[in-house]
């Protein structure tokens, strides 16, 4: 069971710069989410999707862009990058119906560092 | 809108002891769920308790258990029997009912440290 994958782990990029997190889950899951995590702030919501072709912003949406063409995939897109994007960046995945399940699960996270 | 307050950024507790971790929330549903995870140095974040809100019976999972008092909208771990793999940060988490938004929304998370 692969769960949810996340990739890369570590990034650096340079100010400006674009790059794009792949997240990729395997169970089926209707809601897909990304935050980001800086120290003390906790996890920050910064999009979701709750199916595919649906996308919302979340509470940090600036700076991101977000795509859902298949129920499995949800990249997470930097457009030019900031040293305030510096973070640690986690994709989640959870099932709609929380009769079968109420947990979010969660990859394994990318420290991006934009120099 | 729903918010979770965690107001302790760090808790120390000796090894074998018990330490309460502690989580305020609110909300105006009634329906909602509530979590603990935990996330250790590997940054892997890992589910430890669930509670459902309209359950009053508290969760509990081996040394893990929760106090949960929906009035006050307090949520908070008791864990028992410490051991120096339980320290990492814990994060308190809360998510709406099948009738709302499917977000987590997270605290801003307690580091707790196992002394030996």
């Amino acid at each position: 069971n692969a769960g949810v994958t996340q990739t890369p782990k570590f990034q650096v990029l340079k100010t400006g710069q674009s790059m794009t997190l792949q997240c990729a889950q395997d169970m089926n899951h209707e809601y897909m989410s990304w935050y980001r995590q800086d120290p003390g702030m906790g996890l920050r919501l910064i999009h979701y999707s709750v199916g595919a072709g649906i996308t919302d912003q979340g509470e940090v949406p600036n700076g991101y862009n977000v795509s859902r063409s298949t129920t499995e995939d949800f990249p997470l897109r930097l457009l030019s990058a900031a040293p305030s994007q510096t973070s640690v960046y986690f994709c989640a995945s959870s099932v709609r119906d929380t009769r079968r399940n109420t947990q979010a699960f969660f990859g394994q996270g990318t420290r991006l560092t934009v120099v | 809108a729903q918010t979770v307050t965690q107001s302790q950024p760090e808790m120390s507790v000796q090894e074998a002891e018990t330490v309460t971790l502690s989580c305020t929330y609110d909300t105006s549903e009634s329906d909602y769920y509530l979590f603990w995870y935990k996330q250790p140095p590997s940054r892997q974040m890992i589910l430890v308790i669930r509670q459902e809100a309209y359950k009053q019976q508290n969760a509990t999972e081996n040394r893990f258990s929760v106090n949960f008092q929906k009035a006050a909208k307090s949520f908070s771990l008791k864990i028992s029997d410490s051991q120096l793999g339980d320290a990492a940060m814990y994060f308190c988490a809360y998510r709406s009912s099948p009738s709302g938004t499917y977000k987590y929304i997270f605290g801003t998370g307690t580091r707790l440290k196992v002394l030996a």
